[in-house]
Order: C-alpha cells, then structure tokens, then sequence
C-alpha cells in the first residue's frame, strides 16, 4: 500500500465508449500525475497538476482529458479511445522538498480499447 | 531528447547469483528514484538518492548515484526468487515536476 489508490484496476470499453479514471493520494502531497506504461517502452508522462493547475500536458491527443478538483484527487476522463490506447494508466503523487522529489505511485489501471 | 538508458535491458540468473543493473544519462539530476514493477502493479517506490557519490543499502539491495550525479547502480546480492520483477530508475529536477524514467531491467531469477 503506497498511499496511492487507483480505480478502477481493470477496465475494458469501446471506442465510443466514455470513461473515467479515478487516483486518490492520502500522502498529503501538492502534486500529481498521469502515465501511460505500454509494452516495451518506457513510462510516458501525459499530465502534471500542481495545486490544481495543471503544469504539464505531453502532447497527450484531446481524448484524454484530465481533471484535478483538488489536490487529493486527479480523474482522467476518456471518450472515442482508439485500440493503441490500451495500457496501464498510471497515477502518482509528489511532494518535491528540496531536492528530493520522489513519486509514489498506485496500482494502475488496466485499460482495453476494443 | 534526456534519455536514462538501463542496461542490461533482460536478466536471467539463478538463485544466490549477484547482479548489477546500470542506469546512465548525460543529465544531471537533482535526485534518483529506483523501483521495483510486478506485472499489472504499479512500481513500488526502493531508494531515493540525492547526494553524488551516495551509496544505499536495503538489506541485499545497494543503490549508488554518481558523483556527478548523472548514473546509478543497483547492486543485487545473492538474488531470490522473490526480486524477480522490472527495475526502473527515475531522474528528477527539483523544482520542475519532471521526471526521465530509464528503459527498465526485466529481472528473473529462477529457483
């Protein structure tokens, strides 16, 4: 238990479908993050919120639409989802002190685009 | 393009072996994150190291960030089973909410 939590852990939809991703941190960090982990490539970074406002955006396709209503909580919303996007969508927290700017991350979820 | 490259990227040994996963970049990190995945978890937070030259032990796990504070090194002692996973590293700046995550090490370590 990293004091990250995901949901749902697995989910599967079509691509007219619409769904949202769920991360709660009880860690009492300021900021949070989502990552797209694919087969055989490294973690990619899609979106930074810090304090609610949202700091990075990676050139993520307007599909996925993330949204903070404050700093416990971080949704990502998905609508017309394309097969490519299957992954597992990761959600982490930080609280950067000094240097030390370490990411605890939670469970994951598993996603499927039929 | 910051890239964190790791190597080797696929392990395989068996129990009681040593191992060393490198981790490498022309970036200079404010600090380094090591974690362990299991397939359909997210990773699990093993060391943070900050301080170039900073050396880690975790019970047979020893983390090393460089002097220059550009690479690290997990060094593996007398390998289990249970440390069978992907291993990733992960660079930070302070200050910037950015993060390189390296390639990752697939390790197995067979019975």
């Amino acid at each position: 238990e990293t004091g990250v939590t995901q949901t749902p852990r697995h989910l599967v939809m079509g691509m007219t479908n619409k769904k949202s991703l769920k991360c709660e941190q009880h860690l009492g960090h300021n900021a949070m993050y989502w990552y797209k982990q694919s087969a055989k490539k490294p973690l990619e970074l899609m979106f930074v919120y810090n304090f609610k406002e949202q700091t990075e955006n990676n050139s993520v396709p307007s599909r996925f639409s993330p949204e903070c209503p404050n700093s416990s909580h971080l949704f990502l919303h998905l609508h017309t989802l394309q097969p490519e996007d299957s992954a597992l969508y990761l959600c982490a927290s930080s609280l950067p002190q000094g240097g030390t700017d370490t990411q605890y991350f939670g469970p994951g979820t598993r996603l499927t685009v039929l | 393009t910051q890239l964190l490259e790791q190597s080797p990227q696929f392990l395989s040994i068996q129990e009681g072996e040593n191992l060393t996963v490198y981790c490498n970049s022309s970036s200079v990190f404010s600090s380094l994150q090591w974690y362990r995945q299991e397939p359909g978890e997210g990773p699990v937070l093993l060391v943070t190291v900050v301080t170039g030259g900073e050396v880690k032990k975790l019970k047979r796990l020893t983390f090393q960030f460089g002097d220059a504070r550009k690479d690290s090194s997990l060094h593996i002692t007398a390998a289990q089973p249970g440390d069978t996973g992907l291993y990733l590293c992960a660079g930070s700046f302070s200050g910037t909410y950015k993060y390189i995550f390296g390639t990752g090490t697939r390790l197995k370590v067979l019975a």
